[in-house]
C-alpha cells in the first residue's frame, strides 16, 4: 500500500512570498488532515477534510492560510503571504471513514497515516 | 480530549526494554490511549492503542493501570532505530473523524 505522498520535501522562501504544499492521501481514505509542526513541539492540527468538505478549520489562520480538496482526493495548503513564524514542517495525514474499534484486524487499520512532511523555511 | 503528561526525555541501552510512562488522570470512560512515535525527519507513526486491557502487537506492548489514569508503552528490546519522540494521546474511539492532539512527547534516546 502506498503511503501519504507530500511535495515538495523542502521549501525556502522569503517573507511575504506565497507557497503551496501538495498532499495525496492513501487511496480510499476519505479524511485528510493538515498539521503544522514547529521545531521542538508536537504537531498542531490546522484543518480537517472529510471527502471534499471542511470538518474543522478552527485553528487555521485564515487571513493567510488556505486549503482545498476539490475532488475529495488530493489536497493543497497555501500560505500567502508567509511570515517568519510560519517556518515549520507541514504534515499531511489521512484516515479511512467509519473505522470502529470492535475489530482488531491489524494495528495499522486504526492509526492515522502521516506523510513525511514539507519543511518550510521563511527567511 | 483528556490531557497527558510525559517525561521530556529518557535514555535506554540498546537491547534493553524501554518503558515510557504517560499520565492521563482525567481520562473518561470512552477514551482510548494511543501511542505514536516520530523518528527524525519523518511523520508520526502509529504504534498501538488500548482502552483498558493490556495490548501487544509486533511493535510494542501497552500496559494500562486498572484505574486507567496512567499507562506505559514498552519496547521489549530497544534498538537504535527506536530513537524517536514518543507521543501518548488520549482520544475518543473511531479514527475517521476524531482529531489527534499532540503534546511534546518523550524523546527516547537508545544508546549503543
Amino acid at each position: 500500500e502506498a503511503g501519504v505522498a507530500q511535495s515538495p520535501r523542502y521549501k525556502i522562501i522569503e517573507k511575504r512570498q506565497s507557497v503551496a504544499f501538495w498532499c495525496n492521501p492513501i487511496s480510499g481514505h476519505a479524511t485528510l488532515y493538515w498539521y503544522q509542526q514547529i521545531l521542538g513541539q508536537g504537531p498542531k492540527l490546522l484543518i480537517q477534510f472529510q471527502n471534499n468538505g471542511v470538518v474543522d478549520d478552527s485553528q487555521l489562520p485564515k487571513d493567510r492560510f488556505s486549503a482545498e480538496r476539490l475532488k475529495g482526493v488530493d489536497s493543497t495548503l497555501k500560505i500567502q503571504p508567509a511570515k517568519l513564524e510560519d517556518s515549520a514542517v507541514y504534515l499531511c495525514a489521512s484516515t479511512p471513514v467509519g473505522i470502529g474499534t470492535g475489530s482488531r484486524q491489524g494495528s495499522k487499520a486504526y492509526g492515522y497515516t502521516f506523510g513525511s512532511g514539507t519543511r518550510l523555511t521563511v527567511v | 480530549d483528556a490531557k497527558t503528561t510525559q517525561p521530556p526525555s529518557m535514555d535506554c541501552a540498546e537491547g534493553r526494554a524501554a518503558n515510557l510512562p504517560c499520565n492521563h488522570s482525567t481520562i473518561s470512560g470512552n477514551e482510548y490511549v494511543y501511542w505514536y512515535r516520530q523518528i527524525h525527519s519523518q511523520g508520526p507513526q502509529y504504534i498501538i492503542h488500548g482502552l483498558k486491557n493490556n495490548e501487544t502487537n509486533e511493535m510494542a506492548s501497552l500496559i494500562i493501570t486498572e484505574d486507567r489514569k496512567s499507562s506505559t508503552l514498552i519496547l521489549p528490546h530497544a534498538t537504535l532505530r527506536d530513537t524517536a519522540v514518543y507521543y501518548c494521546i488520549v482520544k475518543l474511539a473511531g479514527a475517521g473523524s476524531y482529531q489527534l492532539t499532540f503534546g511534546k512527547g518523550t524523546k527516547l534516546s537508545v544508546i549503543p
